[in-house]
């Protein structure tokens, strides 16, 4: 079967450093995405991953090690509206297949 | 704007009636899916269209059944309608190949009271 697992939610502080962990097990693998969601609204994309590694963009990272099924997504110099939630999903076969997602929540 | 358009936006029915939720993709984009998200809950994949032909199918209810017409727009009913059933139902577009990020419309809210 398909699984992905993520942190339910988060804190940080306005300016931090937050990392969002998502593990999976998936039977196949094309590639690992990270999603926004502010609440009552679609997903839109942040990142992806298909080699491991990191991949920069701007404030956000996210990181893909394929042999572990393991992946993160790094917010740097968090912003009060960065507070949503952020889903982990990953694509196999013709499929793409979600995480729980993780409510991050950013204090002043 | 994500160029993927769902109507309606929001549906209020009573329950044991049926609804249809419509989606245009992208243009461009020859495959859709739709997704269900209950309350404070995660994405729940229900369906796949690549080019009018179901691909794949999640946990979806057999009272609800999908389609994707020759113009590439999809169709979701969703029949016998129970509380349960509220939620947000998103329809997503790729170009196809699923190394393709999923462009996502704003969402169709059906409430069942």
């Amino acid at each position: 079967g398909q699984n992905i697992d993520q942190p339910t939610e988060m804190t940080a502080t306005e300016g931090a450093i937050v990392q969002i962990n998502c593990t999976y097990q998936t039977s196949g693998f094309n590639g690992l995405f990270w999603y926004q969601q502010h609440a009552g609204e679609a997903p839109t994309f942040l990142s992806y991953n298909v080699l491991d590694g990191l991949e920069e963009k701007g404030r956000f990272s996210s990181f893909l090690s394929r042999s572990k099924g393991y992946s993160y997504l790094l917010l740097k110099e968090l912003q009060m509206k960065d507070s949503a939630s952020y889903l982990c999903a990953v694509s196999y076969g013709q499929n793409f297949v979600f995480g729980p997602g993780t409510r991050l929540s950013v204090l002043p | 704007d994500s160029g993927v358009t769902q109507t309606p936006k929001h549906l209020i029915t009573a329950t044991g009636q049926r609804v249809t939720l419509r989606c245009s993709p992208r243009s461009g984009d020859l495959s859709v899916y739709w997704y269900q998200q209950s309350l404070d809950q995660g994405l729940q994949f229900l369906i796949q269209y690549y080019n009018g032909e179901e691909r794949a199918k999640g946990n979806i209810l057999e009272r609800f059944s999908a389609q994707q017409f020759p113009d590439l727009h999809s169709e979701l009913n969703l029949s016998s309608l129970e509380l349960g059933d509220s939620a947000l139902y998103f329809c997503a577009s790729s170009v196809g190949a699923p190394t393709g990020e999923l462009f996502f419309g704003e969402g169709s809210r059906l409430t069942v009271l």
